[in-house]
């Protein structure tokens, strides 16, 4: 199976900070990698699918960058909504595993 | 609206079994690979199943292989989970999910609860 790992386990940003999170696979899984968003309670949200495709809806200010074993979330400028758990995901093989997950404070 | 809604949730005993459907709208849902994902208390996201549109080759995690079973009627629109010699470990929120080309799960259900224990 594909391990994956994510750092930071957490942070704390002020809004209109630029938060990175950085995800790692234990095997070489091209592009096929998408992030998530979870609030507390709620379901996940898909924000980027194929390392670095937005979704429809999502905010410009997301983008997902890297290929191979390491992955990066960039948030650009923070904003009150963004707090939540971000969990990686690789989609190359079964079973389809996912990240510890990240998870952002707004200071 | 598109939209994924779950059900048959509930407190189980350890052994005892559960089935969960999962009733789609507002989309193609015969055209589209279905999955279960589960998600412990306090715990990430962990990947149970996954059925592809026509129903010709289904997937499970080694946890739940050989007592849980996936299944889809495309003419209702629904996903199932039959879920057989549940344990404690099983406990979690359970969320119907549908997979884009890529494979990510674009659309989520609000989740089921499912809790084993005596």
């Amino acid at each position: 199976d594909i391990q994956m790992t994510q750092s930071p386990s957490s942070v704390s940003a002020s809004v209109g900070d630029r938060v990175t999170i950085t995800c790692r696979a234990s095997h070489d899984i091209s592009a096929w990698l998408a992030w998530y968003q979870q609030m507390p309670g709620k379901a996940p949200k898909l924000l980027i699918y194929g390392a670095s495709s937005l979704q429809s809806g999502v905010p410009l200010r997301f983008s997902g960058s890297g290929s191979g074993t390491e992955f990066t979330l960039t948030i650009s400028s923070l904003q009150p909504e963004d707090f939540g758990t971000y969990s990686c995901q690789q989609t190359i093989n079964f079973p389809f595993t996912f990240g510890p997950g990240t998870k952002v404070d707004i200071k | 609206e598109v939209q994924l809604v779950e059900s048959g949730g509930g407190l189980v005993e350890p052994g005892g079994s559960l089935r969960l459907s999962c009733a789609a709208s507002g989309f193609t849902f015969s055209t589209y690979s279905m999955d279960w994902v589960r998600q412990a208390p306090g715990k990430g996201l962990e990947w149970v199943s996954s059925i592809t549109s026509s129903s010709s080759y289904t997937y499970y995690a080694d946890s739940v292989k050989g007592r849980f079973t996936i299944s889809r009627d495309n003419a209702r629109n629904s996903l199932f989970l039959q879920m057989n010699s549940l344990r404690a470990e099983d406990t979690a929120v359970y969320y119907c999910a549908s997979e884009l080309g890529s494979h990510a799960f674009d659309i989520w259900g609000q989740g089921t609860m499912v809790t084993v224990s005596s």
